[in-house]
Order: C-alpha cells, then sequence, then structure tokens
C-alpha cells in the first residue's frame, strides 16, 4: 500500500541555518504530495503541495520539488527562524480525500 | 472565529467509561474527518463523513462511532474506553470529498485523550 516516510528527528538547528527535511513515498502513479505544519498546542496547517512530478511547492520561504525519480518530496528553507520550530508532516493523496501522513519531523530552531 | 473547533481539549478518564468528543466547522465544508495521533505523533484517519455519511472507514474497532447531526458537525463517540485510546484526535474538514488538485484540509486544534 501506500506510505510516506520521513527522515528522524529531532532536528535542532541554529537561526538563520539552511534547512532540509527528507521525504520519500511509496504509491503507484502520481498522488499528490503535501507538506503540513503542527505548531505547539495547534493543529495542523498545509504549508505547500504539489500535484504532479517537476511540480515546486512553495510557501514562507519553504519549498519542495515532487521528483518521480527519486519519489522525494524533501522540504527546504534557506535560512530558518526560532518560530519555525514545530512538527512537519509529509503526506500523499490520491485524490480520494484521504491523507496517508509520514511519521513527523520535529524541528528545533536555536537564537 | 475558529475555523474548526473541537471540545474538549483535554479528557482524562478510566479504562471502560464511554466519552465523546465535539466538532463543529464554520468553514461551510461539505467533508469532515477524524484522525488519530499517537504518542510517536504518526496521524492516521479513522474516518470521514461528506454531507452527513460515511465516506471513509479505517478498520478502526466498532467501540468508536462518529455521528454526524448536520455537515458542520462531527462528533466522536468511544464506548469501553481502553488503554491504548490514549492519543491526539483531530477533526478536520476540506471542501472537496475527493480530494482533488485543490484538497487542503483544515484542522481543529486537537483533544488529548488520556485513558488510566
Amino acid at each position: 500500500g501506500d506510505s510516506v516516510t520521513q527522515m528522524e528527528g529531532p532536528v535542532t538547528l541554529s537561526e538563520e541555518a539552511f534547512l532540509t527535511i527528507n521525504c520519500t513515498y511509496t504509491a503507484t502513479g502520481y498522488p499528490s504530495l503535501f507538506w503540513y505544519v503542527q505548531y505547539p498546542g495547534e493543529g495542523l496547517q498545509l504549508l505547500l503541495k504539489a500535484t504532479k512530478a517537476d511540480d515546486k511547492g512553495s510557501n514562507k520561504g519553504f519549498e519542495a520539488t515532487y521528483r518521480k525519480e527519486t519519489t522525494s518530496f524533501h522540504l527546504e528553507k534557506g535560512s530558518v527562524q526560532v518560530s519555525d520550530s514545530a512538527v512537519y508532516f509529509c503526506a500523499l493523496s490520491r485524490n480520494t480525500g484521504k491523507l496517508i501522513f509520514g511519521q513527523g519531523t520535529t524541528l528545533q530552531v536555536k537564537p | 472565529d475558529t475555523a474548526v473547533s473541537q471540545t474538549p481539549k483535554y479528557l482524562v478518564t478510566q479504562m471502560g467509561n464511554d466519552k465523546s468528543i465535539k466538532c463543529e466547522q464554520n468553514l461551510g465544508h461539505d467533508t469532515m474527518y477524524w484522525y488519530k495521533q499517537d504518542s510517536k505523533k504518526f496521524l492516521k484517519i479513522m474516518f470521514s463523513y461528506n454531507n452527513k455519511e460515511l465516506i471513509i472507514n479505517e478498520t478502526v474497532p466498532n467501540r468508536f462511532s462518529p455521528k454526524s447531526p448536520d455537515k458542520a458537525h462531527l462528533n466522536l463517540h468511544i464506548n469501553s474506553l481502553e488503554l491504548g485510546d490514549s492519543a491526539v484526535y483531530f477533526c478536520a474538514s476540506s471542501q472537496d470529498p475527493s480530494g482533488g488538485v485543490n484538497e487542503k484540509l483544515f484542522f481543529g486544534s486537537g483533544t488529548q485523550l488520556s485513558v488510566l
């Protein structure tokens, strides 16, 4: 069945460092891919998405590119801030209304 | 106004009890969901309803019974609570039940259930 695998956390960075959170997926065909973010004490929020191969999703300085050849959707940001500290979830969907999430990666950014 | 609100935020109860979690969305969406997040933060869908009709039921024990009195509400009732039910339960909603290219879920802030 479909699945999503993310790098294990926590990831601890200093402010202004470069961020990469790896995400790979297993699925046939062309699912839609998403990154959701969960800030402490809150529900998940959609951060960005991509719906077909080579699409790049971007929002708030974060980017991820849908790579069909490597079945990956890695999240990147050039310069993280303390306010980016959160749990990041990679997810896929086959347009059935059902999201399949990875296990989440905790990011801690220190001043 | 909170778009997706769920109550209570925290729920502590004894094994064997019956409890309910309520969810309401004011976004005018047709589809609502329940997700369960375990202690390792792994999130998995439990149910989804579209306009009061069940469309996804993901092999959840029948002690869990969702109820949707109208399309703005999806409540979760749990009978005979067990230790393994301890988790954070998230309600969510979306406009399009089939997902589609515009799929975006709006989540509530979660209900932390602790079964003692």
